[in-house]
């Protein structure tokens, strides 16, 4: 059974704040991990697809970090703002039998206030 | 373009009884994937059609079916519904069976 764990469960800070998040997954048989910001009432929205062990990916303010061989990835918010407030979520993949599916962490729900 | 389309948004049903939950994929993508999320947990992984052919399956019972059509466009259908099938069901596209997903906005299925 895969387990994806993130941390922390929720997170409410300060406009103008830096914020981090963390992923954990099993680093066998590791194929991408996906990360994905989800408003409420609106679809989960792919930010970065990550594949090698140590690749960077970065959109904006937000950039992401990716272990393949410890099993980790950390999401960074620079100077959060508002609209950054959503659940955020990252999914494992391994492949199989030619196929993929993704195996989701609980979320991390961030809140930032003006 | 049109991203991924689901219908109805929102349902409710008794138990016992059936429901059919629909999905278009983004034009060109040829793979539909089914996850229902449930209140705190993350999205859990139903089914995957890839080019109308079931790929994938994951822990659900057998009440639980799905079927690709030509258009590439998905149902699922879940019968004799019980109370704790209330949940979000969130349907994905993608071009290939390995590739990057994009979800619709889900339909609210609340069985009561």
């Amino acid at each position: 059974i895969l387990n994806v764990e993130q941390s922390p469960q929720s997170l409410h800070v300060q406009e103008g704040d830096s914020t981090n998040f963390t992923c954990s997954f099993p680093s066998s048989n590791f194929y991408a991990l996906h990360w994905y910001r989800w408003e409420t009432a609106k679809s989960p929205e792919a930010l970065f697809v990550m594949t090698l062990n140590g690749d960077e990916k970065k959109k904006g303010r937000i950039s992401a970090t990716l272990n393949t061989k410890e099993g980790y990835s950390y999401l960074y918010i620079k100077g959060s703002q508002p609209e950054d407030s959503a659940t955020y979520l990252c999914a494992f993949t391994n492949e199989t039998k030619g196929y993929s599916t993704l195996t989701f962490g609980k979320g991390t729900m961030l809140l930032v206030s003006p | 373009d049109a991203g991924v389309t689901q219908s109805p948004t929102h349902l409710i049903k008794t138990r016992g009884q059936h429901v059919t939950l629909r999905c278009s994929p983004i034009s060109g993508h040829k793979s539909v994937s089914w996850y229902q999320q449930v209140l705190g947990q993350g999205p859990q992984f139903i089914f995957q059609y890839y080019e109308k052919e079931e790929r994938g399956r994951g822990n659900f019972p057998d009440r639980f079916s799905a079927r690709q059509f030509p258009n590439y466009s998905s149902e699922l259908n879940v019968n004799a519904l019980l109370l704790g099938d209330s949940a979000l069901y969130l349907c994905a596209s993608s071009l290939g069976a390995v590739t990057e997903a994009f979800f619709g906005q889900g339909t609210r299925l609340t069985v009561v």
